[in-house]
């Protein structure tokens, strides 16, 4: 079993629509992570929830919205999509064991046109 | 805010080569970890080091936390080793991770 997994891989889609991306573990940690891969591949932190509660929002546009239903799910809702949304995502966990630890997802690639 | 820094920045190996990978970093560590991305953009945890020396296989990691630097070693390198290895600090307060930009290695048969 994939202990992190992402859908969709890939996303293609127009400016101006509205998307969603699905993280889900399976591990049984609290913490869970979004971070965007620019271009460049630059990994950038995004947004931390902890038990479904928002711990970290880098400045990052209000287009973005994260939802945590449950301890095991983790989406990054994106509204009204623009050019320079295109990169990769990624879902990453940490291991509540291990202080800090983390294990990410298999990434999505949103690319808009 | 936190700095982490590596070098070189691009390293292009003859398969069989050994190679050393820098990480240095501006704060104190509770967690480093080091990352390989595949070609495929997968990113694999290699090691979680925030202190002392590991190895795992043809690989090894030090960290030297005192001294705010880490270290992967690479040795005999295959093809398959290709791709971008990152270093990534944890935040103490937050536990994000702070990325490097990365080192771009390519390996050739």
């Amino acid at each position: 079993d994939t202990a992190v997994s992402q859908t969709p891989k890939y996303l293609v889609t127009q400016m101006g629509n509205d998307k969603s991306i699905k993280c889900e573990q399976n591990l049984g940690h609290d913490t869970m992570y979004w971070y965007k891969q620019d271009s460049k591949k630059f990994l950038k932190i995004m947004f931390s929830y902890n038990n479904k509660e928002l711990i970290i929002n880098e400045t990052v546009p209000n287009r973005f919205s994260p939802k945590s239903p449950d301890k095991a799910h983790l989406n990054l809702h994106i509204n009204s999509l623009e050019l320079g949304d295109s990169a990769v995502y990624f879902c990453a966990v940490q291991n509540r064991f291990r202080d800090y630890e983390q294990y990410f997802g298999p990434g999505t690639r949103l690319t808009v046109t | 805010g936190i700095q982490v820094e590596q070098s070189p920045p691009d390293l292009i190996l003859q398969e069989g080569a050994n190679s050393t990978l820098r990480c240095n970093f501006s704060d104190s560590v509770n967690n480093l970890q080091w990352f390989h991305q595949n070609p495929w953009g997968q990113l694999i945890n290699l090691f979680y080091i925030p202190s002392g020396t590991k190895q795992n296989g043809r690989l090894s990691a030090t960290t030297v936390a005192t001294e705010r630097y880490s270290l992967l070693y690479i040795s005999s390198s295959q093809t398959t080793d290709s791709g971008v290895y990152f270093c990534a600090l944890g935040s103490s307060n937050t536990g994000k991770l702070i990325f490097g930009q990365g080192t771009t290695l390519q390996v050739k048969p």
